[in-house]
């Protein structure tokens, strides 16, 4: 079975540009994750959705940033504009709750971000 | 609402044991482990639900303390394989599948 996919894996830009991440969440999965990590931060939750529909965005650092997920194949997370500080590795992560409200996540590969 | 894991790294020679701490100041009702290698994503290790229960993962198993909330996970007879970066994950009650991460406890094994 194919995991989460994200794309793109590398993005280079400047200052200013939009920036847009996607993920593919494995079929099946109802629940998709976005975190940030770097090193100052570590992995910071940014936003979740349940079936489609945004549960928390909480974490989202303003309103450069916003997220969507049009049907349970897709999710994107974009940036706009891009600052430096944005800068970071971009995970995203889906799970089919179990046990507990939150099962085990699969992480894709994640998208890292230079903003330069 | 972060967890707090401790300690921030450690470096073991293999065959050595290690514990590694997260609490929280909320009440729980989930901790999960995870276990990221340099430049990979985080992979699962396991998940604890209830007070004082336990789980194993090879020679890695973990326990986790609902009253206290804190949960510990113990690696024992290290391998060079454990190398990595350990997060703890925690879930609270009615935040609707809300998964926060600690910052990590960096585990080095050396020959």
């Amino acid at each position: 079975d194919a995991g989460v996919i994200q794309s793109p894996r590398h993005e280079v830009t400047e200052m200013g540009q939009e920036v847009t991440l996607r993920c593919k969440p494995i079929s099946g999965h109802n629940s998709l994750f976005w975190y940030r990590q770097t090193m100052m931060r570590g992995l910071e939750l940014l936003i979740y959705f349940n079936n489609n529909v945004p549960i928390d965005d909480s974490g989202m650092p303003e309103d450069r940033f916003s997220a969507k997920m049009p049907n349970a194949s897709f999710s994107t997370l974009k940036i706009q504009p891009s600052e430096p500080r944005d800068s970071a590795v971009y995970f995203c992560a889906s799970c089919r709750p179990g046990q507990s409200n939150t099962g085990e996540l699969f992480f894709g590969e994640g998208s890292r971000l230079t903003v330069l | 609402q972060q967890p707090v894991q401790s300690p921030q790294a450690v470096i073991l020679r293999e065959g050595e044991d290690a514990v590694i701490n997260c609490s929280s100041s909320k009440a729980l009702y989930s901790v999960h482990w995870y276990r990221q290698k340099h430049g990979e994503a985080p992979v699962f290790l396991m998940i604890l639900l209830k007070g004082g229960e336990q789980k194993g993962h090879e020679k890695i198993s973990a326990s986790f303390n609902e009253k206290k909330q804190q949960s510990s996970l113990y690696l024992t007879a290290s391998q060079l394989s454990y190398s990595g970066t350990y997060f703890c994950g925690t879930e609270q009650y009615n935040q609707g599948g809300k998964l926060i991460f600690g910052q990590g406890t960096e585990l080095s094994v050396k020959p």
